[in-house]
């Protein structure tokens, strides 16, 4: 069964430096999504993208944080200068359709900002 | 914005006993959903409900859109040890937009 992948599974990194957290969405999908999940928190949605464009934001994806689909098959939340409250689980999900088509969660990518 | 009310927190039960779990919202949604997070891993859709009065079942889990389009519950019959895991319930809104909005999660423990 196809599904969302995500690069690395656990990133450490110091506060200041730039990140890249990569996500290959399933083939045929269209829509894709970065969530956020503090440690021991909800998830939170960050982003939503779609032909090669934002469609929304949250007030969390400030100007810090970039996306970016650099080719046909990867989808990249860059975070340019990481703090300490950057610390989460980053989940990345896609879906064919969008609107209430189910959106298929990675893994996610553990950031750990020291 | 909006939130979603999810409750209990956390839940200890003891093996094959039923569980319900239950979500309401601010306002309301269009659509609800229920996830399951294991530890480590990312949300996996168990049940979507896309109808005011929908009740959908999937095989021992059941959930139910409540009327005023502003709750919703799960249940869990006969639970066994790998239903142990947070439980999130999770809503669309009226609006165009299709990002999901979380709740903050059931955490159910199951006793041997």
């Amino acid at each position: 069964e196809p599904e969302v992948t995500q690069t690395p599974s656990h990133q450490v990194t110091q506060m200041g430096q730039e990140v890249i957290l990569r996500c290959v969405p399933i083939s045929n999908h269209l829509y894709f999504y970065w969530y956020r999940q503090i440690l021991g928190q909800k998830v939170e949605f960050l982003v939503s993208f779609y032909n090669n464009e934002i469609s929304e934001k949250s007030e969390i994806f400030d100007d810090q944080f970039s996306v970016e689909r650099p080719d046909g098959s990867n989808f990249t939340l860059k975070i340019r200068s990481t703090k300490l409250e950057d610390s989460a689980m980053y989940f990345c999900a896609s879906t064919r359709r969008g609107g209430t088509d189910t959106q298929y969660f990675g893994p996610g990518t553990r950031l750990t900002v020291l | 914005g909006q939130q979603l009310n999810q409750s209990p927190q956390s839940m200890f039960i003891q093996e094959g006993e039923d569980v319900s779990m239950n979500c309401t919202s601010s306002s309301i949604f269009n659509t609800w959903l229920w996830y399951k997070q294991d530890p480590g891993e990312g949300p996996v859709l168990l049940i979507a409900l896309y109808k005011a009065g929908e009740l959908t079942s999937n095989g021992r889990l059941t959930a139910q859109f409540g009327i005023t389009r502003k709750d919703s519950f799960l249940n869990i019959s006969a639970s066994i040890p790998s239903d142990v895991g947070i439980y999130f319930c999770a809503g669309r809104n009226m609006n165009r937009d299709d990002k999901i909005i979380f709740g903050k999660g059931t955490r159910l423990h199951i006793l041997p």
